[in-house]
Formats: structure tokens, C-alpha cells, sequence
């Protein structure tokens, strides 16, 4: 397995359900984000893991929970969502700089579908 | 804030040349990155500028210019698996960030017919 992995790729879930993304990378970075796709809208950065500890929330409900136990490893809890939060989830890694290229390497997503 | 613009729908036809720009207003420019995506599937780099000035690979170029707060991405000899969403996004150095976050744009539909 190579590159970055998401698992589910499709998860349909009611309101009251608690589910958990996954994510797992193959590329030896040390840091690791989530992103939040919806349609017409920019790609939002939800979360930053820097060496397994969390860098910077941006400004997510609590009803998302981010978890990383180790630097290829990234999870998403997810509890009492609302219909506004279906969306293609990211994950994606890097070396953690800012200098330099470092691209991000994304998986390919999970599309969540709040009922 | 950071602002990234980008035209939402371009098309073009096989063998033609695209130009998508894009232009921006953030704090600390600290890179500039160009992914393509494709409908269902991972978002993939393709190109990153730093300094002024074309970088060229292949069939893809991008060019940017700091202090218009612009950037273009050139597709050549265009294919019609070129057809995808592009986005831009610039890194910016925040103050106490290490990491210097990306800021998108919302990604530019470019359809390629036959």
C-alpha cells in the first residue's frame, strides 16, 4: 500500500450515530491534516497534526474529533452531526515545513452523507 | 483574511492551450501551489512557484508574480483526461505557525470536448 489511504470511501450516518474516519499514510511526514470539501466552496483545513500533536483547530465544532496516535495515523470522530456537514473529507501529509516545497499528498476522501 | 480567486468554468477543446489564473490577497506569501483534481479522487500536486517566473513541466507551466498577487497555470497540447477541477492555493507564514497552512481557492471546472 502507498500513498495516502482513507477508509470508508462512503458513509451514509443519522443524526444521532457515532462513526470514525480513517486515515493512513505510507510516506514517512510527520504531519498530517483533515479537510472539509463541499460543493462550491473552498477546501477548508479542519485540523493539523505536527509529530502527533495537534497544531491548530480551525474553529471546528466539538462534534468533530480529531485523533492521532502516531505520525501514520490520523483519525475523525464523528458524533451528533447535522445534514450541514455531509461533505468529501480529506486527509493529507507532509513534511512539516513551511519552507520549501512540501507538497501535501491527499487520499482520496470520504464522502459523508448526514441523514 | 486570505482571499484566492479563481474563474469557476473554463472549457477548451483537444490540442488548444488553457490559462487559469488565479489571484490572491494573503499575509506572509510563503508559496504557491497548483493541484489538479479529478471528479471522486484525491486532489494531486502539479505545480509550486515560489519566485517570480515560469516553472515549466511538460505539457503544464506555471507562472507567478508576487507583487501582483497573481498566478496563472498553462495546460498545452490539451487531452481530455486534462478535464478536471484545478485548485490554487497559497501557503501563508502565520505568525506561530510552523507549518505555514494552504488557502484554496474554490478550484476551476475546465472541460475539455473532443
Amino acid at each position: 500500500e502507498t500513498g495516502v489511504t482513507q477508509t470508508p470511501r462512503h458513509l451514509v450516518m443519522g443524526m444521532t450515530n457515532k462513526k470514525s474516519l480513517k486515515c493512513e499514510q505510507h510516506l514517512g511526514h510527520n504531519a498530517m491534516y483533515w479537510y472539509k470539501q463541499s460543493a462550491k466552496k473552498p477546501l477548508e483545513l479542519m485540523f493539523v497534526y505536527n509529530f502527533k500533536e495537534q497544531t491548530e483547530n480551525n474553529s471546528v465544532p466539538s462534534r468533530f474529533s480529531p485523533e492521532c496516535p502516531n505520525s501514520s495515523h490520523l483519525f475523525l470522530h464523528l458524533h451528533t452531526l447535522q445534514p450541514e456537514d455531509s461533505a468529501l473529507y480529506l486527509c493529507a501529509s507532509s513534511q512539516p515545513s513551511s519552507v520549501g516545497k512540501n507538497e501535501q499528498y491527499f487520499g482520496p476522501g470520504t464522502r459523508l452523507t448526514v441523514t | 483574511g486570505q482571499n484566492i480567486d479563481q474563474p469557476t468554468e473554463m472549457t477548451a477543446t483537444e490540442g488548444a492551450i488553457v490559462q487559469i489564473n488565479c489571484t490572491y490577497q494573503t499575509s506572509g506569501f510563503n508559496g504557491l501551489f497548483w493541484y489538479q483534481q479529478h471528479a471522486g479522487e484525491a486532489p494531486t500536486f502539479l505545480s509550486y512557484n515560489v519566485l517570480d517566473g515560469l516553472e515549466e513541466k511538460g505539457r503544464f507551466s506555471s507562472f507567478l508574480s508576487r507583487s501582483k498577487g497573481y498566478s496563472y497555470l498553462l495546460l498545452k497540447e490539451l487531452q481530455m483526461k486534462d478535464s478536471a477541477s484545478y485548485l490554487c492555493a497559497v501557503r501563508s507564514a502565520d505568525r506561530g505557525s510552523t507549518l505555514g497552512r494552504l488557502y484554496f481557492g474554490r478550484g476551476t471546472q475546465l472541460t475539455v470536448w473532443p
